[in-house]
């Protein structure tokens, strides 16, 4: 049972919009912690996404967003593509776990 | 920036302790600070601890204090981690990543590539 929690899978054809929840509480995203976003390709090691919530490293798309409200944040993809294809996962700060945090990873399906 | 390359897979018997190193180059390695996060088979992520070789301080995960060491050495850029009393429930593929961002705020950018752990009779 992750600290945060993501729905386990998500799905969407080709150009559409799709939303991913990261669900906390008052002990981590509420008490103001900062969400980070991350894509895993299959068979491959995470990709720091978006970080501090909303801002993307340099060479992540446009398409990718990251936006934070109360006890949860959320990464939305716009024009969805292939390639898009993989598990996403949250990550934040836990003050009474007194250390980082997992959201349990959803699968983005394209179909 | 800095690029991370772990040593190979390992399969260990339970009881044994294993050792992965994750080597750093392209960055100042004692101004960074490295961090290990697990993935079981099909599971998620699950972090594990971080080290700042340049003050040699540590801080692992409420799960693993006991039986989980990380080490650096800065004369060869590597980083280590140890996992001791190993069961099968350990078997995963072993990640270290570049940690940035102080405490509360910190996210992990690069990662290695990982290293698979299997654990068995």
């Amino acid at each position: 049972q992750s600290v945060l929690t993501q729905p386990p899978s998500v799905s969407g054809a080709p150009g559409q919009r799709v939303t991913i929840s990261c669900t906390g509480s008052s002990s981590n995203i509420g008490a103001g912690y900062d969400v980070h976003w991350y894509q895993q390709l299959p068979g491959t090691a995470p990709k720091l996404l978006i970080s501090a919530n909303s801002n993307r490293p340099s060479g992540v798309p446009d398409r990718f967003s990251g936006s934070k409200s109360g006890t949860s944040a959320s990464l939305a993809i716009t024009g969805l593509q292939a390639e898009d294809e993989a598990d996403y996962y949250c990550q934040s700060y836990d003050y009474s776990l007194s250390g980082v945090v997992f959201g349990g990873g959803t699968k983005l399906t394209v179909l | 920036q800095v690029q991370l390359v772990q040593s190979g897979a390992e399969v260990k018997k339970p009881g044994s302790s294993v050792k992965v190193s994750c080597k750093a180059s392209g960055g100042t390695f004692s101004r960074n600070a490295f961090s290990w996060v697990r993935q079981a088979p099909g599971q998620g992520l699950e972090w594990m601890g971080w080290i700042i070789p340049i003050f040699g301080t540590t801080k692992y995960a409420q799960k693993f204090q006991g039986r989980f060491t990380i080490t650096a050495d800065e004369s060869s850029s590597t980083a280590y981690m140890d996992l001791s009393s190993l069961r099968s429930e350990d078997t995963a593929v072993y990640y270290c990543a570049s940690r940035f961002g102080v405490a509360g705020t910190e996210a992990f950018d690069p990662w290695g590539q990982g290293t698979l752990v299997t654990v068995s009779s």
